[in-house]
């Protein structure tokens, strides 16, 4: 059974750092990109940042680019995000997401980790 | 960025009733190629992640039951529910893989009468 578990979230100050991570089992992770999206509170989903397999391919959404790091560990099994600079309207719940063998939706997702931005 | 379109942003129907729901994108999805449409359809139940239905505009995802069906192709899309049954409430979210950045809609909302 595909299993992705996020964790590292919590309450954090405006412009500080947080590091989530996403520990995957019950399927071979170094053969699949993955993802973090993102959730506000009532809101949508925005898609953060894909990582490809062996970590060659990395993109961003514009919104945190050059405040946000997604990398990964496939000896571990775990993806993580970075993240810098952070501002309030990065409060959300964070979703790690794997992507389908060589296609680009989204097949699994976690339960998510909730980040709060305040002072 | 490609822009997806959902519509009604929220739909209420009684238990039985037929559903539609409407994404459209900026551009057309449809990759010449190979002849897919890179669109996909969540389901997200209250207090739940996202879960995939619908791949490539009209693959239903194993185990997803066969009142869920995807169509159309290029820019417009449609989730069709032939008859709604109650544990079908949840948001409903089209996306776009064509090109990054991936895209969402913004959601349509079924309420269950």
């Amino acid at each position: 059974e595909v299993q992705l578990v996020e964790s590292g979230g919590g309450l954090v100050q405006p412009g500080r750092s947080l590091k989530l991570s996403c520990v995957a089992s019950g399927f071979t992770f170094s053969n699949y990109g993955m993802n973090w999206i993102r959730q506000a509170p009532g809101k949508g989903l925005e898609w953060v940042a894909y990582i490809s397999s062996g970590s060659s391919y990395i993109y961003y959404a514009e919104t945190v680019k050059g405040r946000f790091t997604i990398s990964r560990d496939n000896a571990k099994n775990t993806l993580y995000l970075q993240m810098t600079s952070l501002r309030s309207e990065d409060t959300a719940l964070y979703y790690c997401a794997r992507h389908g063998h060589n296609t680009y939706y989204f097949d699994y997702w976690g339960q998510g980790v909730m980040v709060t931005v305040s002072s | 960025d490609i822009v997806m379109t959902q519509t009604p942003s929220s739909q209420a129907v009684s238990a039985g009733e037929k559903v539609t729901m409407s994404c459209k994108s900026s551009q057309s999805l449809l990759y010449s190629e190979n002849k897919k449409n890179y669109l996909a359809w969540y389901q997200q139940k209250p207090g739940q992640s996202p879960k995939l239905l619908i791949s490539w505009a009209s693959t239903r995802e194993s185990g997803v039951p066969d009142r869920f069906i995807g169509s159309g192709s290029g820019t417009d899309f449609t989730l069709t529910i032939s008859s709604v049954q109650a544990e079908d409430l949840a948001v409903y979210y089209c996306e776009q893989y064509y090109d990054t950045p991936l895209t969402f809609g913004s959601g349509t909302k079924l309420e269950i009468k």
